[in-house]
């Protein structure tokens, strides 16, 4: 199964972009790039993914490097209410099941005024 | 679109009562529904995973007699905690997809259960 490795923590100043690395080197061909926020006591929210391109939305853009072992999340206006728990997820696919998250321990972002 | 819901969202209970949560996709059908738990300060575990008419598939170490799950239709899936006792106090969260790898899983706000 394919891991993730993110920073425990960052900051951003307001107004600022936001970027949020992850590192997934063992992902295979087929796998995609989730990205979910959880803001305290709520369940998480679904931001963005992708599997090879660089993708963008109205939420964030994902960057996913060219031999797909890492990428980069970027909130391009990083507001207070982005202040959340980021998690970066490899989708693991079950036949007959689907596609299984299984979540890390994500970066704390924390905006600052 | 793509809302999920789950009820209720807060329910405090007696020791050894048993507990359901309901979990609902409001705008789309979802082959399959997962089910999720939290600790303070810890990140989500994958309980179960469930698809509509079959057996769910549970996680290593997650008791099935305990958490009873049932995905009855496309909308609606239901954990029950049985015999619930305080260690099982925590925050269950489901999600529910439409089952392909590029279509994302979308999260209910989560229910906080309280057993005194």
């Amino acid at each position: 199964d394919a891991k993730t490795t993110q920073p425990t923590s960052m900051d951003c100043a307001e107004g600022r972009a936001a970027n949020l690395p992850c590192n997934h080197s063992t992902i295979s061909g087929n796998e995609y790039v989730y990205w979910y926020r959880q803001i305290h006591s709520q369940g998480p929210q679904y931001i963005i993914h992708g599997l090879k391109n660089n993708e963008t939305n109205e939420m964030a853009s994902l960057i996913i490097t060219e031999d797909r072992k890492s990428s980069t999340l970027i909130l391009p206006h990083a507001t207070l209410r982005d202040t959340a728990v980021y998690y970066c997820i490899v989708l693991i696919m079950i036949y007959n099941q689907g596609g299984k998250l299984i979540f890390g321990q994500g970066t704390e972002l924390s905006v600052k005024p | 679109g793509a809302v999920v819901s789950q009820h209720p969202s807060w329910v405090i209970c007696k020791s050894g009562t048993s507990v359901k949560i309901e979990c609902r996709s409001l705008d789309f059908q979802a082959t399959t529904m997962f089910w999720y738990r939290q600790f303070p300060k810890q990140s989500l575990m994958l309980m179960a995973t469930s698809n509509e008419g079959s057996k769910a598939t549970y996680e290593q170490g997650v008791e099935k007699d305990k958490f009873l799950i049932n995905h009855a239709s496309l909308t609606l899936s239901t954990l029950t905690v049985t015999s619930a006792h305080p260690e099982d106090s925590s925050f269950y969260i489901c999600s529910a997809s439409l089952g392909y790898s590029n279509q994302p899983q979308h999260f209910g706000d989560g229910t906080r259960l309280s057993i005194l």
